[in-house]
C-alpha cells in the first residue's frame, strides 16, 4: 500500500543548530515527493518538491531535502534553525493523482 | 492575488444542523481540493474538482457530505445533518494544474465544532 511515514511526532532543536525532519515513503513507480509547513491557525504552505533530477532539492526559507531512492527517504533539512521555523511539517507523496500525507512532525526550535 | 479564501474561519453549531463551508480558489486555478484535518486521522482528501467538475469524491465520508462548484471562483462543502464527529479543520486548496507536479495552495481553513 502507498504510504508516508514521519517517524518522529516532535523534533526539538536549539536555535542555530542544523535540523532534520525525517520522511520515508512507500509507493510504486517513481515518486513525486513534497514538503509542506503549517503554522498555527494557518493553512499548509508549500516548501519544496522532488519530481526528477538532482537528489538535493532546495526550497523556501532556506530548507532543502534529500531524495534517497535506496532508502526510500526524503528528509527535510536546514543548516541553521531559526525560532520562527517552529511549526508542523508534512511530507507527502503523489499516488494516483492524490497526495498521500504523513502524520506530520512538530518542530520546536528553542532559543 | 489574495490566495485561497475560506469562510467562515470558525463555525460552532449543534448536532443536526446544516453547515456550509465556502471557498474561493486562486483566480486561474483549474483544480480545487477539499481536505479535512483531525488529530486522529491527519489530513484527508475529501473531493477534488477540475474545471468545476468533481473528479474524485471517494474521500467523502458519507452521504451527509456534499460539495459543489457552481463556477470557477466558488465552491461549497455542505454537511447535513452535522454530527460531533465532523468536528475538524476543513481546508480548501487550489492549483493551476494537477499532473502531480503542480503546487497546491491552501486556504487558512475553517475550524468546525459540532456540539
Amino acid at each position: 500500500a502507498q504510504s508516508v511515514a514521519q517517524p518522529e511526532d516532535q523534533v526539538n532543536v536549539a536555535e542555530g543548530n542544523p535540523l532534520t525532519v525525517k520522511c520515508t515513503y512507500s509507493v510504486s513507480g517513481n515518486p513525486y515527493l513534497f514538503w509542506y509547513v503549517q503554522y498555527p491557525n494557518r493553512g499548509l504552505q508549500f516548501l519544496l518538491k522532488y519530481i526528477t533530477g538532482d537528489n538535493l532539492v532546495k526550497g523556501s526559507y532556506g530548507f532543502e531535502a534529500e531524495f534517497n531512492k535506496s532508502q526510500t527517504s526524503f528528509h527535510l533539512k536546514k543548516p541553521s534553525a531559526l525560532v520562527s521555523d517552529s511549526a508542523l511539517y508534512f511530507c507527502a507523496v503523489l499516488f494516483n493523482y492524490q497526495l498521500i500525507w504523513g502524520a506530520g512532525t512538530k518542530l520546536i526550535i528553542k532559543p | 492575488d489574495a490566495g485561497v479564501i475560506q469562510s467562515p474561519r470558525h463555525e460552532v453549531t449543534e448536532m443536526g444542523q446544516e453547515v456550509t463551508l465556502r471557498c474561493k480558489p486562486i483566480s486561474g486555478h483549474d483544480y480545487l481540493f477539499w481536505y479535512r484535518q483531525t488529530m486522529m486521522r491527519g489530513l484527508e482528501l475529501l473531493i477534488y474538482f477540475n474545471n468545476n467538475v468533481p473528479i474524485d469524491d471517494s474521500g467523502m465520508p458519507e452521504d451527509r457530505f456534499s460539495a459543489k462548484m457552481p463556477n470557477a471562483s466558488f465552491s461549497t462543502l455542505k454537511i447535513q445533518p452535522s454530527e460531533p464527529r465532523d468536528s475538524a479543520v476543513y481546508f480548501c486548496a487550489s492549483s493551476e494544474g494537477w499532473g502531480g507536479t503542480d503546487t497546491q495552495y491552501f486556504g487558512p481553513g475553517t475550524r468546525l465544532t459540532v456540539l
